[in-house]
């Protein structure tokens, strides 16, 4: 139960688009297409933002998306705006039904 | 309105035991698959422990043998019973429902120290 590898930190400029890798082992997202993606605010509860990899939940803006390539998954957020500055998190469904996070990305927007 | 509201967080010396309580409302919590998630201060979000049934528990290496996970459906309640607490264990523990989890409560802090 090894934690999903993320970058510490991701920054852009508002409007820029900037990617989130995610990445895990053939025991998680290489082997699963239930990887979700979290927003969280400090001092909030986490926010689902994406799941399956690519779907967005009701009144998720469409400036987040997902993808993945064998073991690594990736979040998208296109034309970055102030209030996506937050710390984001992947997940991913694993063996034995378990469930293994990333280690957190802090977003900052410039 | 949909929400869930955990309890029971609170002081614990190391090696102690605490029951933490997660109440559901506006929805039936025993369709889902129901999660315990913790984060220590300053930290990432850590998975601790899986539901779905009495029969069908997961539980993350670091807390498993020492923390049980429960449901009582008739009460839409969810519960995670600690023991031999460390200090490790110190964070905010969230329920989550769904699978990946969509809904979440807002946490209740647990803190393990002498």
């Amino acid at each position: 139960q090894s934690a999903l590898t993320q970058p510490a930190s991701v920054s852009g400029s508002p409007g820029q688009s900037i990617t989130i890798s995610c990445t895990g082992s053939s025991s998680d997202v290489g082997r699963y297409n239930l990887v979700s993606w979290y927003q969280q605010h400090p001092g909030k509860a986490p926010k689902l933002m994406i799941y399956e990899v690519t779907k967005r939940p009701s009144g998720v803006s469409n400036r987040f998306s997902g993808s993945k390539s064998g073991n690594t998954a990736s979040l998208t957020i296109s034309g970055l705006q102030a209030e996506d500055e937050a710390d984001y998190y992947c997940c991913s469904f694993a063996v034995s039904s378990t469930l293994v996070f990333g280690g957190g990305t802090k977003v900052t927007v410039l | 309105e949909v929400q869930l509201v955990e309890s029971g967080g609170g002081l614990v010396q190391p090696g102690g035991s605490l029951r933490l309580s997660c109440a559901g409302s506006g929805f039936t919590v025993s369709n889902n698959y129901r999660s315990w998630v913790r984060q220590a201060p300053g930290k990432g979000l850590e998975w601790v422990s899986g539901f779905y049934s009495a029969g069908s528990t997961y539980y993350a290496d670091s807390v498993r043998g020492r923390f049980t996970i429960s449901g009582d459906d008739s009460k839409n309640m969810l519960f995670l019973q600690m023991s031999s607490l460390i200090v490790e264990d110190t964070a905010v523990y969230y329920c989550a429902s769904g699978l990946p989890p969509g809904l979440w409560g807002r946490g209740t802090l647990v803190t393990v120290s002498s």
